[in-house]
């Protein structure tokens, strides 16, 4: 498709497990993002790649959050152990000259 | 303090009829972006529109304009003739441009509810 894809769409996990959530940006965007929305909050910045420049992490909560873009295209967030306060929904945007940033439409986390 | 304010409690506008919803921001940077985005309850970020800094005119996207007062740091949305679809979430953010941080920074969201 010509959107921004994210998977898994839905994620149930026990409590201390880890979890990879992908996103598969727009086909030319160079600048992706990841944000967090716990239920009825807004969006809470993650982190984010622009090209080969060095990612802007300072929205990870903890050393447990990592991610990475492999050849500047698809990315994906770890969760290491995993702890209820992370169930949220984690979305990914793309963005190609900043002006337009699309949204996926999310993997929805809830950690048992 | 916080970068954008949207401080309306729940909207609601009757259909058919304009409504503002209203956002301010705070940044000293001279270069930055302003958008709007639309969340359902289906839970996806719909891209509205975007408002440069430095664009003369403010932006417009069909019924979807964007009231633009630099000097006064606000950005709000006006949507014209309302639609039942229009009952969700809407977020206003701000990206600036300082080095390498070119986050989007979100306010906390207006719920808009479209009456019949």
């Amino acid at each position: 498709g010509a959107g921004v894809s994210q998977s898994p769409s839905n994620k149930v996990t026990e409590k201390g497990k880890d979890v990879e959530l992908r996103c598969d940006p727009i086909s030319g965007h160079t600048a992706l993002y990841w944000y967090r929305q716990s239920l009825g909050q807004g969006l809470e910045f993650l982190i984010y790649f622009q090209g080969n420049s060095a990612p802007d992490k300072s929205g990870l909560p903890s050393d447990r959050f990592s991610a990475e873009r492999t050849g500047g295209s698809v990315s994906t967030l770890t969760i290491q152990r995993t702890q209820q306060e992370d169930s949220a929904v984690y979305l990914c945007a793309s963005s190609r000259r900043g002006r337009t940033i699309y949204f996926g439409e999310g993997s929805w986390l809830t950690v048992v | 303090a916080q970068k954008i304010t949207q401080t309306q409690p729940g909207m609601f506008v009757q259909e058919k009829e304009a409504v503002t919803l209203d956002c301010t921001y705070d940044t000293s940077d001279q270069s930055y972006g302003l958008f709007w985005y639309k969340q359902p309850s289906s839970g996806e970020m719909i891209f509205l529109i975007y408002q440069g800094s430095y664009d003369e005119q403010n932006a417009t996207e069909g019924r979807y304009s964007l009231n633009f007062q630099k000097a006064r740091k606000s950005a709000n949305l006006v949507i014209s003739a309302s639609q039942l679809g229009d009952s969700a979430m809407y977020f206003c953010a701000m990206r600036e441009s300082t080095g390498a941080n070119s986050k989007l920074t979100f306010g906390k969201g207006i719920t808009l509810s479209v009456r019949p």
